[in-house]
């Protein structure tokens, strides 16, 4: 398996742009987990799925962003419009029920 | 705050030695799990203690729990170069979803030659 698999790995864009980040969970995982990592804040969960049902946004920062699942293999995090406060390195996690999450690389964000 | 404290923030060791690093939580858990994250990558899954266990094991990695005193343990003996990575505790609730996992602030791990 390939494991938990992020697009793209690195993004620059200009303030006000949306950026549109993708992943693809390991297959037979019924939870996907979006999570932002910064210094200031470490790592804060965003939004979590489950059988590709939003289950809890309580993490998602604003109204500018928002997530998708379409379909068991993909899942994707919008930003619109982007601020320079929304740089940071995104992760996107699966898991088989309550157990071991799998992380993938991660994207990292850099608005200017 | 984190629901996940670790301490020390940084560690610095040389190889062969032991590194432990601790973490305590607030809330009452489902599990614990302990991730590493190497520089510049994502987080890799070490080991899970449910609420029930007070100890577990695997490989060189040595977990415990104590739950009365809302606090953990991570043991890493005989540490290598490799190990060099940021380790974080993440917390399991014991009410509602076990899947939503709190992450606390990490610990800095240098191991050197």
């Amino acid at each position: 398996d390939a494991g938990v698999i992020q697009s793209p790995r690195h993004e620059v864009t200009e303030m006000g742009q949306e950026v549109t980040l993708r992943c693809k969970p390991i297959s037979g995982h019924d939870y996907l987990f979006w999570y932002r990592q910064t210094m200031m804040r470490g790592l804060e969960l965003l939004i979590y799925f489950n059988n590709n049902v939003p289950i809890d946004d309580s993490g998602m920062p604003e109204d500018r962003f928002s997530a998708k699942m379409p379909n068991a293999s993909f899942s994707t995090l919008k930003i619109q419009p982007s601020e320079p406060r929304d740089s940071a390195v995104y992760f996107c996690a699966s898991s088989p029920q309550a157990r071991a999450q799998y992380f993938g690389p991660g994207t990292r964000l850099t608005v200017l | 705050s984190q629901q996940g404290e670790e301490d020390p923030q940084a560690l610095s060791i040389q190889e062969g030695e032991n590194a432990t690093m601790n973490c305590s939580y607030k809330t009452s858990i489902n599990n614990l799990q302990w991730y590493r994250q190497n520089s510049g990558r994502g987080l890799v899954h070490l080991i899970l203690i449910r609420s029930n266990e007070r100890e577990k094991h695997s490989g060189r990695l040595r977990v415990t729990l104590d739950t009365s005193k809302k606090s953990s343990s991570l043991l890493i003996t005989a540490s290598r170069a490799a190990d060099t990575a940021s380790y974080f505790c993440a917390t399991a609730p014991l009410t509602g979803t076990a899947s939503k996992l709190t992450f606390g602030t990490g610990t800095r791990l240098q191991v050197t030659l």
